[in-house]
């Protein structure tokens, strides 16, 4: 079956570090892959959208990667802040509709 | 410029209840996508209105329907509620592509007792 898995469900990183997530992605091959970052009780917000021949997007202090061959993506956030504590989204469409993994909650420990 | 917006914030309802969410998209919007997300997951996709009609849907029985208005707002509808249906009910807009970048409501919290 297709399963979109998120690397752990929560991440503490101290502040000033660099924050990784990860997904993969098996039994199907997205052309594209979007971020989204989720604040409780609010809806996604669009961070980064990756396509498959792309191996790295970046914006301000996000990185994101795409290895089609290992079917995951990465997502960095540098120089964290305390700020960027949320829930982050991995979204690989699939037969053209957006499939959200379940999430990783980032906690930036000042 | 208003982004999307979705009333209401909140609705407790009876099981067994019927339920009407709305959403208006952002504007120059015209695709509509409904989610489902329950407490500790990732949004679960429901469907998907362009151009009235129902362009695509989710894992969702047929309790679930919708309906998009000339104006690009749609609709929501669940019958025969269950507790299970108790999540936080989100409206996303894009644009034609449908599949790409996704504007979101805040929301609709729905409790069902």
């Amino acid at each position: 079956s297709q399963k979109i898995e998120q690397n752990s469900e929560a991440l503490n990183i101290q502040e000033g570090k660099t924050a990784t997530l990860t997904c993969n992605y098996t039994n199907y091959s997205p052309a594209y892959l979007q971020w989204y970052r989720q604040d409780p009780g609010r809806g996604p917000v669009f961070l980064l959208l990756i396509r498959e021949n792309e191996k790295e997007k970046r914006k301000e202090r996000l990185k994101v990667t795409f290895d089609t061959t290992l079917k995951q993506s990465l997502f960095h956030i540098t120089a964290s802040q305390p700020a960027d504590s949320a829930t982050y989204l991995c979204a690989p469409p699939r037969d053209d509709k957006i499939i959200f993994g379940k999430g990783t909650r980032l906690h930036i420990l000042p | 410029d208003a982004g999307v917006t979705q009333s209401p914030t909140h609705l407790i309802k009876t099981r067994g209840q019927q339920v009407t969410l709305r959403c208006s998209p952002k504007s120059g919007h015209d695709t509509v996508s409904w989610y489902q997300q329950a407490l500790g997951q990732g949004p679960q996709f429901i469907f998907q209105y362009y151009e009235e009609e129902e362009r695509q849907r989710g894992n969702f029985p047929d309790r679930f329907s919708g309906h998009q208005f000339p104006n690009y707002s749609s609709e929501l509808n669940v019958n025969a509620l269950l507790l299970g249906d108790s999540a936080l009910y989100l409206c996303a807009s894009s644009g034609a592509s449908g599949a790409y970048e996704q504007y979101f409501g805040p929301g609709t919290r729905l409790t069902v007792t």
